[in-house]
Parts: structure tokens; sequence; C-alpha cells
């Protein structure tokens, strides 16, 4: 079962900065990874799926991968306030089963 | 397209009574996964079907969890005897089978539970 951690718990961008999200795994066979955002009202939104190494960019929003490392990466270039929620990582297995890290807060300062 | 929907939307219970949450997934999708959130934390799988075949019921937390999907549409989770430990958002979710890169997870809002 994949273990999945994120980094860091909670960061705070001003409007406009680069924002920096990390995601580490247990199992470097997955070749489906995701980034989602959570809203606390609302559901959770897939921004970025990756299926090889290297990078994929989708808008704003751009997912960096290294399964040799073990590790993928979200960049939000030209973050806005309404940016601001939980991001998740999730590496998906069979079945389409989703595993979860724990989140990283964002909040994007006017 | 209708999404995932789920009912209740927020649900308060004392320990000790029971729950049921209900999920209807996107028309079509023969996967359904049930999640559970607690707070400050990301989703962790409960259960998943294929029709209405359970194919992983391993990660649920104890006997006091039960999940059904009778006709392969509809699903219902019900925890008998809430605990405080209990409390959490309980999301459903769909998709085709087979898998693909390409094949997406569609997730509803949710049911937020707390238990006093």
């Amino acid at each position: 079962q994949q273990k999945v951690q994120q980094s860091p718990e909670s960061l705070t961008v001003s409007e406009g900065a680069m924002a920096s999200l990390n995601c580490t795994f247990s199992d470097g066979t997955s070749n489906n990874f995701r980034w989602y955002r959570q809203h606390s009202a609302k559901g959770l939104e897939v921004l970025v799926s990756i299926f090889s190494d290297g990078e994929k960019e989708e808008g704003r929003f751009t997912a960096h991968l290294n399964r040799a490392n073990l590790h993928v990466s979200l960049h939000i270039r030209e973050p806005q306030p309404s940016d601001s929620a939980v991001y998740l990582c999730a590496v998906m297995s069979n079945y389409n089963v989703l595993y979860f890290g724990s989140g990283t807060k964002l909040t994007v300062e006017p | 397209e209708a999404g995932v929907t789920q009912s209740p939307r927020y649900a308060v219970l004392q320990e000790g009574q029971a729950v049921s949450f209900w999920c209807d997934p996107i028309s079509g999708h023969d996967t359904l996964y049930w999640y559970q959130q607690p707070r400050d934390q990301g989703p962790q799988l409960l259960v998943y079907f294929r029709d209405e075949a359970v194919i992983d019921n391993s990660q649920l937390p104890s006997d006091r969890f039960s999940a059904v999907r009778p006709k392969g549409t509809n699903s219902t989770l019900k925890i008998q005897s809430a605990k405080q430990g209990d409390t959490a958002t309980y999301l459903c979710a769909s998709s085709f089978y087979p898998p693909g890169e390409n094949t997406e997870v569609f997730f509803g809002k949710g049911t937020r539970l707390t238990v006093v």
C-alpha cells in the first residue's frame, strides 16, 4: 500500500509569488499521480494528472515527477487569494484507488 | 452531467447512535469508493465496489462500519454505535473500470459527521 507524505503542512505566499508544494511516495512502480485542491465548502478538484517522469502543465499549475527519487511536486504560478485551499497529492493504484497525503494548507495573501 | 451526489451533507450524533450515508454515483460508473477524511488529514480509503461486489473492505475501521451496493448503483455506508473518533468527512467517489491514465475519479461533496 502506498504511503504518501506531503510538505510543508502549511504555506503562506504573497499574491503573484510562486508556490511550491512537495510530495513523496513509497512505491516507485506507480505511474499515475494527481494533485487535487479542496476548498472548505467544495468537493475535490483535480488540478494536474501526471503519468511519466518530467513536467506536466495545466494552466498556472505545473507538476514535476521524479519516480527514481519517489517525488512529485506542484508549482503554482501567480497564485491568487482564491487559490487559498488545501492541496492534496494522490497516487493511483489498482482499480483507480487513490492514496492521499495529508495535505498542504495554502494561504495566498493579497 | 450530474456529479456524485451524497446525503445528508451534515450529521451530528451522540455516541452510541447509528447513522447511514447515501451515495448516488455518476450514471454508468461501475466502481464506487468510500473514503474517510478526518480533520486536517487526507482522505483514506474505507471500501470499494465494482458493480455490487465488494472488492476490498479491509480498511473498514471495525465491525461497526458496513457498506452495501445491492444493485450496483447507489450505495449506503452505515456506522453502528458511533464513537467520537468517527468524527470526519465521508466522501463517496465513482469511476469506470478498467482503470487507465485517462480514467478520472469523481468525488461527491461529502457528509460531515460530528459525534459528540
